[in-house]
């Protein structure tokens, strides 16, 4: 049972590159969510899946696309790449009914 | 909006002593859940403590509690028996059932020896 997995875990980009962020859980988990981390900021929900085939905007959805591909996977597209979304992505899944989130390692990304 | 604020960037305690660490959070629903994770250098975000909101009686998992205040909306954590494993980042994190959870920007704990 390998929990939350994320790939990769670094990554450095060019401005106005595109990337795919991957995210896979095994516990059978119906939500899933993705956020970004930056310093003294805590971290902010970009989108989640409430169930496999939906997706909605969180806090900070702009310069992200997501797809919950299927019940374990929800990717995290950035389309053009931009300075400003140099972070830490963590994705996270929710098992029901339980509320707490389970955390994957976190993926570094670098857009220079 | 739900807000939830931790008021100390940084907390410093001495290895085997007690520590709070504050947090308060804004919201004006009933139902709603609320956690400490724990983030160390690793990076891997670690589940401490969860306390529902509908629970009067604070949760305690081994040397860590809380002392949760409804009508305060506070949530503070306490450690007892501080170790130096548990140097971290620690996040207070709100939820209301179903939904997203909003963190507060978090408290770097220092265990000094």
């Amino acid at each position: 049972n390998a929990g939350v997995t994320q790939t990769p875990k670094f990554q450095v980009l060019k401005t106005g590159q595109s990337m795919t962020l991957q995210c896979a859980q095994d516990m059978n988990h119906n939500s899933m969510y993705w956020y970004r981390q930056d310093p003294g900021m805590g971290l902010r929900l970009i989108y989640y899946s409430a169930s496999e085939g939906t997706t909605d905007k969180g806090e900070v959805p702009n310069g992200y696309n997501v797809s919950r591909l299927n019940k374990r996977e929800f990717s995290l597209r950035l389309e053009s790449a931009a300075p400003s979304q140099t972070s830490v992505y963590f994705c996270a899944s929710t098992p029901l009914p339980y509320n707490e989130q389970f955390f994957g390692p976190g993926t570094r990304l670098t857009v220079l | 909006a739900q807000t939830v604020t931790q008021s100390q960037p940084e907390m410093s305690v001495q290895e085997a002593e007690t520590v709070t660490l504050s947090c308060t959070y804004d919201t004006s629903e009933s139902d709603y859940y609320l956690f400490w994770y724990k983030q160390p250098p690793s990076r891997q975000m670690i589940l401490v403590i969860r306390q529902e909101a509908y629970k009067q009686q604070n949760a305690t998992e081994n040397r860590f509690s809380v002392n949760f205040q409804k009508a305060a909306k506070s949530f503070s954590l306490k450690i007892s028996d501080s170790q130096l494993g548990d140097a971290a980042m620690y996040f207070c994190a709100y939820r209301i059932a179903l939904r997203d959870m909003r963190f507060g920007a978090g408290t770097r704990l220092t265990v000094k020896p």
